[in-house]
């Protein structure tokens, strides 16, 4: 497809479940960011990646959370041990710039990740 | 880090008015300034940005001004239509893009 794509939409978990969450950036973008959004919230950075390398983890709110970006392509986003306050949109933006900061950003729609 | 305010945090205005967001940062070397847009069940989407060595940009009914020396900026939104209520973000950018809190913008047709 033409634009950025996150899978699943939708997923509810358990406390405790590990998930992950997958993005398909534009092809051919070198930089790939992971947002998490709060109902009623602006979204919050998680971490950036460059092709596969992933130069800023800064976001990431515990060591529950893991990106990869193996292929410098597809990414996933990992969340082990799920617990309540992880509830959230979880959006994923790729960029064609090689700074990956001061270019635009195209969003996927998101995966609404809920935990019960 | 970067501490970004958005104002106000809801907006309702009467369709053909203008509507007009402010966005406040601290970072004074934020160097890149984009408004982006959400609507429901969406990712957010750039309408547009603005680079610190200019004072303003326009496209279309949309504008951007930029004070540097104030450290803010604003999105300017002229002949309102229902299709531009959203929610809008300023994403000021010095080390990385910060999103505020975003503004809820109601166009009432």
């Amino acid at each position: 497809g033409a634009g950025v794509s996150q899978s699943p939409r939708y997923k509810v978990a358990k406390r405790g479940q590990d998930v992950a969450l997958r993005c398909d950036p534009i092809s051919g973008h070198v930089s790939l960011f992971w947002y998490q959004q709060a109902l009623g919230q602006g979204p919050e950075f998680l971490t950036y990646f460059q092709n596969e390398a992933q130069l800023d983890k800064s976001g990431l709110p515990s060591d529950r959370f893991f990106a990869e970006r193996p292929e410098g392509s597809v990414s996933t986003l990992k969340i082990q041990r799920t617990q309540q306050e992880d509830s959230a949109v979880y959006l994923c933006a790729s960029s064609s710039s090689g700074t990956g900061r001061t270019g635009e950003l195209f969003f996927g729609e998101g995966s609404r990740l809920t935990v019960l | 880090g970067e501490n970004v305010e958005q104002h106000p945090s809801t907006l309702s205005v009467q369709e053909g008015d203008s509507a007009v967001i402010k966005c406040t940062y601290s970072d004074s070397a934020s160097n890149y300034f984009p408004w982006y847009k959400q609507e429901l069940g969406k990712g957010p989407q750039l309408i547009i940005d603005i680079r610190s060595n200019v004072g303003e940009k326009k496209d279309q009914r949309i504008a951007v001004t930029l004070n540097k020396t104030a450290k803010h900026f604003s999105l300017h939104i002229t002949e309102t239509q229902p299709e531009d209520s959203a929610v809008y973000f300023c994403a000021p950018y010095g080390n990385k893009l910060v999103f505020g809190a975003g503004t809820i913008l109601r166009v009432k047709s």
